[in-house]
């Protein structure tokens, strides 16, 4: 069965205090890896998608990596503003063929101090 | 563009009562989904659609019904709503080109947050 786990469950930066967020997946078929950003109340945005191991991307203060097992949200100098949960999820092809799996992780919680 | 349109907002359902859960988005995407996120955990699949006339079952598909008749939209339908399906509910569409890769954006609806008492 499909996996997705995302580490820490929260976290709390200083502002400019950079981290790493994590998210380790065992899933057969990786057809892609993506990244969003949950604001309270509204629907999750999306920031990333990643395809095989060792692609990187980068969008302002924030860069997600892949490896065969895991991957990576780095943020480097993070402001108030990005504070919010950051949710993983993993896409592969459904054993039975039927559909595309979609395996969320339960995210992180993020809070950036002033 | 308005992206991913959802109504309502909110809704609040008596046992046994159906309702419809509108979904629609002006990005010419193929790929539509409905998920549902229960406090603490993460988005279920319900159902998904590749294009216009096709849809399939997610991980999580009982109780609910769906149909896609245009490329635009795509509602999720609640015949007898029971207190396990209060939840909040997001429509997504993302395309997929015939190469297999995905556009880079995905979007999500804002949610429509439904209990059932």
């Amino acid at each position: 069965e499909d996996q997705v786990t995302q580490s820490p469950e929260a976290l709390r930066l200083q502002e400019g205090e950079s981290s790493s967020l994590n998210c380790s997946y065992t899933v057969s078929g990786l057809r892609g890896l993506f990244w969003y950003r949950q604001d309270p109340g509204k629907g999750p945005e999306f920031l990333f998608t990643l395809y095989s191991a060792g692609e990187e991307k980068e969008k302002e203060r924030l860069k997600a990596t892949l490896t065969k097992k895991e991957s990576f949200l780095h943020i480097t100098a993070p402001k108030p503003e990005d504070s919010a949960t950051y949710l993983c999820a993993v896409q592969a092809l459904h054993p039975s063929g039927g559909y595309q799996k979609v395996t969320f992780g339960t995210g992180t919680k993020l809070q950036v101090i002033p | 563009n308005a992206g991913v349109t959802q109504t309502p907002k909110f809704r609040i359902l008596k046992i046994g009562q159906s309702m419809t859960l509108q979904c629609t988005q002006d990005m010419n995407h193929n790929y539509m989904y409905w998920y549902r996120q229960d406090p603490g955990m993460g988005l279920k699949l319900i159902y998904y659609s590749v294009g216009a006339g096709i849809t399939d079952k997610g991980e999580v598909p009982n109780g609910y019904n769906v149909s896609r008749s245009t490329t635009e939209d795509f509602p999720l339908r609640l015949e007898l709503a029971a207190p396990s399906q209060t939840s909040v509910y997001f429509c997504a569409s993302i395309h997929q080109e015939p190469s297999g890769r995905w556009t880079d954006t995905q979007y999500f609806g804002p949610g429509t947050r439904l209990t059932v008492l």
